[in-house]
């Protein structure tokens, strides 16, 4: 299992993008790049996840680097309801949680 | 709304006893994980059941267990509950044994509480 190493915290404005950075030197070749999020007392939820290219979808996107030792989230127009702990996971056949990035996204 | 369901939301034990925690997993899906939530940390894996055997374990002592239904339903089950057994059990489904390059579907969780 890869450790992924992500800031503890971070802060964004409403409406501007939301970088979230993840650090996973230690990653291997079959290993994907997951994102989840979890809002207090909810399970986590599904966001995006890769292998080596970048990927969008409606909620995220994915950018990771070309030695896949790490990656960022973005979030392009953060609303209040994406307030939560946002988890990068590195990892093959089960996915292995760290603590998260706490995003707070002010008004 | 990820279609899994867990029963029941929250639950007091006593150290001792034995607790049984359900799932219902989304139509299909074929592999049910289960994780423990210690309060302020990431969900931690205990187990992988893929068409009802067991293929993946955390390190969890054996006094947990689990079960696989082929109705998609599944159980986790602690014996000799212990003080540090008090968290948020959570489950998710996925579609295929290896879960990987999938999206895993969580349930909200059945939170424990062992006095």
């Amino acid at each position: 299992d890869a450790k992924t190493t992500q800031p503890t915290s971070m802060d964004c404005a409403e409406g501007r993008a939301a970088n979230l950075p993840c650090n996973h030197s230690t990653i291997s070749g079959n290993e994907y790049v997951y994102w989840y999020r979890q809002i207090h007392s909810q399970g986590p939820q599904y966001i995006i996840h890769g292998l080596k290219n970048n990927e969008t979808n409606e909620m995220a996107s994915l950018i990771i680097t070309e030695d896949r030792k790490s990656s960022t989230l973005i979030l392009p127009h953060a609303t209040l309801r994406d307030t939560a702990v946002y988890y990068c996971i590195a990892d093959y056949g089960k996915l292995t949680f760290g603590q998260g990035t706490i995003l707070t996204v002010h008004p | 709304e990820t279609g899994v369901t867990q029963s029941p939301t929250h639950l007091i034990k006593t150290r001792g006893q034995q607790v049984t925690l359900r799932c219902s997993s989304q139509s299909g899906h074929n592999t049910v994980s289960w994780y423990q939530q210690a309060l302020g940390q990431g969900p931690q894996f205990i187990f992988q059941y893929y068409r009802e055997e067991e293929n993946g374990r955390g390190n969890f002592p054996p006094r947990f267990s689990g079960l696989q239904f082929p109705n998609y339903s599944s159980e986790l089950n602690v014996n000799a509950l212990e003080l540090d057994d008090s968290a948020l059990y959570l489950c998710a489904s996925s579609l295929s044994g290896t879960a990987n390059n999938e999206k895993l579907f969580f349930g909200s969780g059945t939170q424990l509480s062992v006095l």
